[in-house]
């Protein structure tokens, strides 16, 4: 399986603050993918980055890929409570997800 | 275009019924899956198609059928519903069959099995 599993389970932040989520996967990917969940509703892709790219950038979202350790991160900066949401990655092939770290923004 | 579309939105089933989950795409996605999301989990990948006429089993199949006529649709069919099935379900498509582009997703089916 190659199920990307997020650490935290859950995190709380002050609005302002910068939010970072972490994503395990077991086997090899050609890209791994964030995804955002608001309340129940469907899944919103965030970021895709290759596995022959190491970070890559999207507006307040830095992501980092190290295909060594089988790892990714997701950086939220300046949060903002519209930010409040789960968050998923997936790698490719069968876009397997994991159980997602839910994100608090407190004003 | 309308993108992922699903139907219906909520559906109570009493054990032992049969429906169809009906997910629809307008954006000429080759790659479709079905995915079920259980209360404060992440989802569970049911069954995927990469194409008319080829579709294959995910993590969690059993209970579950779907067929591919078209490109545009991928229903899912609960053959003998269960407690065990009370779930969301998630469709979702993507323009690349090997997993390579993002997935656009469905609003969900939230189904109840008394």
């Amino acid at each position: 399986s190659q199920q990307g599993e997020e650490d935290p389970q859950a995190l709380s932040i002050q609005e302002g603050e910068n939010a970072t989520m972490n994503c395990s996967y077991k086997t090899s990917i050609n890209n791994l993918q964030w995804y955002r969940q608001n309340s129940g509703r469907g899944l919103v892709h965030l970021i895709l980055i290759r596995s022959n790219e190491r970070e890559k950038h999207s507006g307040r979202l830095r992501v980092t890929l190290d295909t060594s350790k089988k790892s990714s991160s997701l950086l939220i900066t300046a949060s903002r409570a519209a930010d409040t949401a789960s968050y998923f990655c997936a790698g490719a092939q069968k876009l397997v997800f994991g159980q997602g770290t839910r994100l608090t923004i407190n004003p | 275009n309308a993108g992922v579309t699903q139907t219906p939105k909520f559906q109570v089933l009493k054990t032992g019924q049969s429906m169809t989950l009906q997910c629809a795409q307008d954006m000429n996605h080759e790659y479709m899956s079905w995915y079920r999301q259980d209360p404060g989990m992440g989802l569970r990948l049911i069954h995927y198609s990469v194409g008319a006429g080829i579709t294959d089993q995910g993590e969690v199949p059993n209970g579950y059928n779907v067929s591919r006529s078209t490109t545009e649709d991928f229903p899912l069919r609960l053959l003998s519903a269960a407690p065990s099935q009370t779930s969301v379900y998630f469709c979702a498509s993507s323009r690349d069959r090997r997993g390579n582009e993002k997935l656009f997703f469905g609003s969900g089916t939230q189904l109840s099995v008394l």
